[in-house]
């Protein structure tokens, strides 16, 4: 199994500034994933992000609204650049793991924008 | 394209009742099937992984079955406690990359 921890846990933003997420893994992960999941709707991918390369992103989603780092096999973060209230929603971390690439996901950052 | 549905979207049943969810899909084409549940305004917790070579897997009261032929796969749950209650996801991964492709979730509510 993997740990994961996400900062932050929630925050309340005002339209047209940018959020950076963090998430953190207790062990080196090849494969990781962020995902947005709107309120009560289920969860949409956003991006996989490999170390050592650009992360690929899913339709809808490009790199200059939601940038993503990932500079070791640990950590990674996702930016909401521009944000509007659209961008409300919860982002998850999550990380492909195990014999049989088991996907686990971190907390979440819960998002309001104003 | 694939297409996860799980039914029923909620349930609502009495402490001590087993259980099932159920989620079907529409390309056999698999690499796997994991349940997740979900509680309110948190993360996700992996609950089962079933490899498509497996027909089912066990992990204390939770027994999740797969019949890849049909297209389904059933999560059970026995003797359901109030700490059961939460949203119950299941999501596929396709045979051509890590790409999960998610149902909309069964929300269950165990009273006591």
């Amino acid at each position: 199994s993997a740990v994961i921890s996400q900062k932050p846990s929630r925050d309340i933003c005002q339209r047209g500034t940018s959020l950076t997420i963090q998430c953190q893994v207790d062990s080196q992960v090849t494969m990781m994933f962020w995902y947005r999941q709107q309120p009560g709707q289920s969860l949409t991918l956003i991006a996989t992000a490999n170390q050592g390369s650009e992360a690929t992103y899913e339709s809808g989603f490009v790199i200059d609204k939601f940038p993503i780092s990932r500079p070791n096999l640990t950590f990674s973060t996702l930016t909401v650049s521009n944000m509007s209230p659209e961008d409300s929603s919860i982002y998850l971390c999550s990380v492909a793991t195990g014999e049989w690439d088991e996907q686990f996901f971190g907390p979440g950052t819960r998002l309001t924008v104003l | 394209k694939q297409e996860v549905t799980q039914i029923p979207a909620a349930l609502s049943v009495p402490e001590g009742e087993n259980l099932v969810l159920n989620c079907s899909f529409t390309d056999s084409a698999i690499y796997n099937l994991q349940w997740f549940r979900q509680d309110p305004g948190k993360g996700l917790t992996s609950l089962l992984l079933i490899q498509s070579s497996q027909r089912e897997q066990t992990s204390g009261r939770l027994n999740a079955s797969l019949d890849k032929s049909s297209g389904r796969s059933t999560l059970y749950i026995a003797a359901s406690q109030p700490g059961d209650s939460a949203t119950y996801l299941c999501a596929v991964r396709l045979s051509t990359n890590y790409q999960l492709i998610w149902g909309a979730g069964t929300k269950l509510i165990i009273k006591p």
